[in-house]
């Protein structure tokens, strides 16, 4: 069965607005998580990495006030997309790990749509 | 991290079986190969992962080359609905980040 959710599975907002995502790791207690984002037709790019009861941790060209990212649990990891305009539209998919040699399983994701 | 080379797509017959090669000619010692799938409009799903020897799951079987550079997934037997992007990834042990490139467009005909 799936080891990690997320909800909502897909989101329509309008251009300005708020959207939050979250991430839930349904078998362990997880230190780490990390979000992804997916462009129609492009591959997986690593967007953060969110650590339990600390900052987020952003890749290069990721605006940190823009995707705010609250892992104040070991089971839960929220990204909101702030004043979300068009060009956020994306594919959002979130994993998590305990330990650097943990497999990682991937949540289902969420398609974000901003008109 | 390595960077990995793989076919942009590849078509296999149903119920014929699927070997999918990846490049991974700078991987290093301690570096680990694993494979991951994304059926459309879904996530990643993980498939398999190894270091040096072969490995099989009930998914598949990862044949790693002596010298490492290269590996090949295999399907025993392709179904529709294996009809993927296959994603090969070279991952060091210690380190969390999974480097997805464009992966291989695996299309399972009837």
């Amino acid at each position: 069965g799936a080891v990690v959710s997320q909800h909502p599975s897909w989101v329509i907002c309008k251009s300005g607005t708020s959207v939050k995502i979250e991430c839930r790791s349904l078998d362990f207690q997880a230190t780490t998580m990390f979000w992804y984002r997916q462009f129609p037709k492009q591959s997986l790019m690593l967007m953060a990495t969110s650590n339990e009861g600390s900052k987020a941790t952003y890749e290069q060209g990721v605006e940190k006030d823009k995707f705010l990212i609250n892992h104040a649990s070991l089971t839960l990891s929220t990204l909101t997309v702030t004043s979300a305009h068009p060009e956020d539209s994306s594919f959002y998919i979130c994993t998590r790990t305990r330990s650097s040699t943990d497999t990682q399983y991937f949540g289902p994701g969420t398609r974000l749509t901003v008109l | 991290d390595a960077k990995t080379t793989q076919p942009t797509s590849m078509d296999c017959a149903e119920g014929r079986a699927a070997n999918l090669p990846c490049n991974h000619s700078t991987i290093s010692g301690n570096e680990y190969v694993y494979w991951y799938r994304q059926i459309h409009s879904q996530g990643p799903q993980y498939i398999i992962h190894g270091l040096k020897n072969n490995e099989t799951n009930e998914m598949a079987s990862l044949i790693i080359t002596e010298d490492r550079k290269s590996s090949t997934l295999i399907l025993p037997h392709a179904t529709l609905r294996d009809t993927a992007v296959y994603y090969c990834i070279v991952r060091v042990g210690n380190d969390y980040k999974l480097s997805f490139g464009a992966g291989t467009t695996v299309t399972v005909r009837a």
